[in-house]
């Protein structure tokens, strides 16, 4: 079936740091991929999403790339603030079956 | 306006006992899902409806049933709670499950303590 695989946390990085958190998917078919956060104590919200390879999806200064050769779809930050400081999941769906797919999360940490 | 509501927000209750949570969504969608988060923050969906009608039921105790009065409301019912619920449990709402291709909007989540 359908997986989706994160980098384990917790992220700790000081403030305008540079951010990278890895996501990789397993899918058949051509699934959309997002990003969503959750802020301490909230649902989660869509952060970003791309929907065919190549797309780049982007909002508050993230950034994510639709890979389909190397099945990835890892965010990135130029310059990371602590109003960043949340727990961040990679998910797709509309591959194999029609079940969301979530990664585990990745907490991010950001100092200032 | 909230697009997805859940209530009650906090839910502590004794082990053995019935609850309901309840999520309404006024986005205009058509599928709705319940969700469960556990203290790692593992997100594990539950059911989905789509139109009233159940579509994904994945691997959960019997326990739990949801109930779906209307496309905009599905409910939560768990019997015999255990220790084990204890968790956070999230509604989300989509326009359309064909294909899953679409984004998922999450209510706050129902924070549950069974003691």
């Amino acid at each position: 079936g359908d997986s989706v695989t994160q980098m384990e946390g917790p992220v700790t990085l000081s403030e305008e740091a540079f951010l990278t958190i890895n996501c990789t998917y397993t899918a058949t078919g051509y699934p959309s991929l997002f990003w969503y956060v959750q802020y301490p104590g909230e649902g989660l919200q869509l952060l970003l999403k791309a929907t065919k390879a190549d797309d780049k999806g982007s909002n508050k200064g993230f950034e994510a790339t639709y890979r389909k050769e190397t099945t990835s779809f890892h965010l990135e930050k130029g310059s990371v603030q602590v109003s960043d400081s949340a727990v961040y999941f990679c998910a797709l769906s509309g591959g194999g079956s029609y079940i969301p797919t979530f990664g585990r999360g990745t907490s991010l940490i950001v100092h200032p | 306006d909230t697009a997805v509501s859940q209530t009650p927000k906090y839910l502590v209750t004794q082990m053995g006992n019935d609850k309901s949570i309840k999520c309404e969504q006024n986005l205009g969608h058509d599928t709705m899902y319940w969700y469960k988060q556990d203290s790692k923050k593992f997100l594990k969906i539950m059911f989905s409806y789509n139109n009233k009608e159940l579509i994904i039921n994945e691997t959960v105790p019997n326990r739990f049933s949801p109930k779906s009065p209307d496309k905009a409301h599905l409910n939560l019912h768990i019997n015999s709670l255990e220790l084990g619920d204890s968790a956070v449990y999230f509604c989300a709402s989509s326009q359309d499950n064909a294909g899953g291709v679409e984004t998922q909007y999450f209510g706050p989540g129902t924070r549950l303590l069974v003691l």
